[in-house]
């Protein structure tokens, strides 16, 4: 199995709403991450956890927060957001120092 | 930190010709360079990587990449072009550290000519 699963694939929110992107692996890899894609723009980080820990944070606001329950599973809450959040978030994950990241198809994000 | 370029923000070929997109970077040790792949609406599959060893890498797809350290580059050639390749080409270089910082280049959309 070497795939990352996200669900849903597509959410439309309003902005008041609270809504969670999920994210699955089963390679056993003990990093994982968040990527958002605007439109015809590369990947930009926004989290990664190792070994279920938060390790980076690029500066994301407060609306976006991301739980590791476990090794296995990476969730991203969602709040307050606004329509220029919409987005594609990407989820990755690698497992050794070979710097392979594994990505998911993506949940592509509407907020309106 | 790490950076990446990709000069060409667009470039159409006809199905059968060959194909080099460009990469350059910077970076202050020895880079881990990957080329990815996204078709419309889709995630990102990497076609191949540089770690060390062979400056030539082959990947899926038919697709090889070119590291010239003398350069920065990491060049990405297919010889002759599927119209099935038309899609969006990411460079992309890794500093190592676990939780690595991975930097993405802009990416070069590639329009493929029946």
């Amino acid at each position: 199995d070497t795939e990352v699963t996200q669900t849903p694939k597509h959410l439309v929110m309003g902005m008041t709403n609270k809504k969670s992107l999920k994210c699955e692996q089963h390679m056993g890899h003990r990093a994982m991450y968040w990527y958002k894609q605007k439109a015809k723009k590369p990947p930009e980080l926004m989290f990664v956890y190792s070994y279920e820990k938060l390790s980076i944070n690029e500066s994301v606001p407060s609306r976006f927060s991301p739980e590791c329950p476990n090794s296995s599973l990476l969730n991203l809450h969602l709040h307050a957001l606004q329509p220029e959040d919409s987005a594609l978030y990407l989820c990755a994950s690698s497992q050794d120092q070979t710097g392979r990241l594994f990505f998911g198809e993506g949940s592509r994000l509407t907020v309106l | 930190a790490q950076s990446v370029t990709q000069p060409d923000i667009h470039i159409t070929v006809s199905e059968g010709a060959s194909l080099e997109l460009r990469c350059n970077y910077s970076y202050g040790a020895t880079p881990y360079l990957f080329w990815y792949v996204q078709s419309p609406g889709q995630g990102l599959q990497l076609l191949l990587k540089y770690f060390s060893g062979d400056t030539l890498v082959q990947g899926i797809k038919g697709f090889e990449a070119e590291f010239k350290r003398s350069q920065s580059s990491f060049n990405l050639r297919k010889p002759s072009v599927h119209w099935s390749d038309a899609a969006e080409y990411f460079c992309a270089v890794g500093a190592w550290n676990y939780g690595q910082n991975f930097v993405f280049g802009p990416g070069t959309r590639l329009s493929v000519l029946p």
